[in-house]
């Protein structure tokens, strides 16, 4: 089945850094979810990719979607200890299967 | 809050055991997703239902099944239990079928010793 490959598994950096997550698939995907989860949290869906190259924003998250559509990005401007937690990117197999990438843990200085 | 309601919260149980969890989806999410999360093993996808019936199945061991009620709450069921079962289940919905966003519950988690 198609698998999501994500890395790092693990970031911790200081508040106000940077941080970046990839998803990575040997496969064409129809479309990347991105999720997070806070410590102790449940998956809550930040936001979908669908379109080629396709580049979307929500205050200091930016998302994108490669050109092959066989990869995405999550890019977090300025950390704030608030985005601690789990970042997950998922894709939908074939026969109604959301399959998950590994994950990576953020971890915030302040 | 998801309006996805999983329960119980906890549960702790014992080798061999067999366990009910359970989960109301969100009104009028007609799909119900299963999945298990490990230290190790990340989210892992375990079944689907739609409207009362499977749709998708994952690497779900034999020892556990799940199925979805007129009222469209679900249940999972494991049997037999092992050490290795310990995990954390969620539960999720959607209003149909893939390519959706997933709600998630607060999950079960479920302790075997």
């Amino acid at each position: 089945g198609q698998q999501v490959m994500q890395i790092p598994q693990y970031q911790h950096v200081q508040e106000g850094e940077d941080f970046t997550t990839y998803c990575n698939s040997s496969t064409t995907l129809s479309n990347i979810q991105w999720y997070k989860q806070r410590p102790g949290g449940h998956p809550v869906f930040l936001i979908q990719l669908v379109k080629s190259g396709e580049v979307k924003k929500q205050k200091r998250l930016t998302f994108q979607f490669g050109e092959a559509k066989k990869n995405s990005s999550l890019h977090i401007t300025a950390t704030q200890t608030t985005d601690v937690g789990t970042y997950f990117c998922s894709a939908w197999e074939y026969g109604n299967k959301l399959v998950f990438g590994a994950g990576t843990i953020l971890r915030v200085k302040s | 809050d998801s309006g996805v309601t999983q329960t119980p919260k906890h549960l702790i149980t014992a080798t061999g055991q067999r366990v009910t969890l359970r989960c109301s989806p969100r009104s009028g999410d007609l799909s119900v997703y299963w999945y298990q999360q490990s230290l190790d093993q990340g989210l892992q996808f375990l079944i689907q239902y739609y409207n009362g019936e499977e749709r998708a199945k994952g690497n779900i061991l034999e020892r556990f099944s799940a199925q979805q009620f007129p009222d469209l709450h679900s249940e999972l069921n494991l049997s037999s239990l092992e050490l290795g079962d310990s995990a954390l289940y969620f539960c999720a919905s959607s209003s149909t079928v893939g390519h959706e966003k997933l709600f998630f519950g607060s999950g079960t988690q479920l302790s075997v010793l």
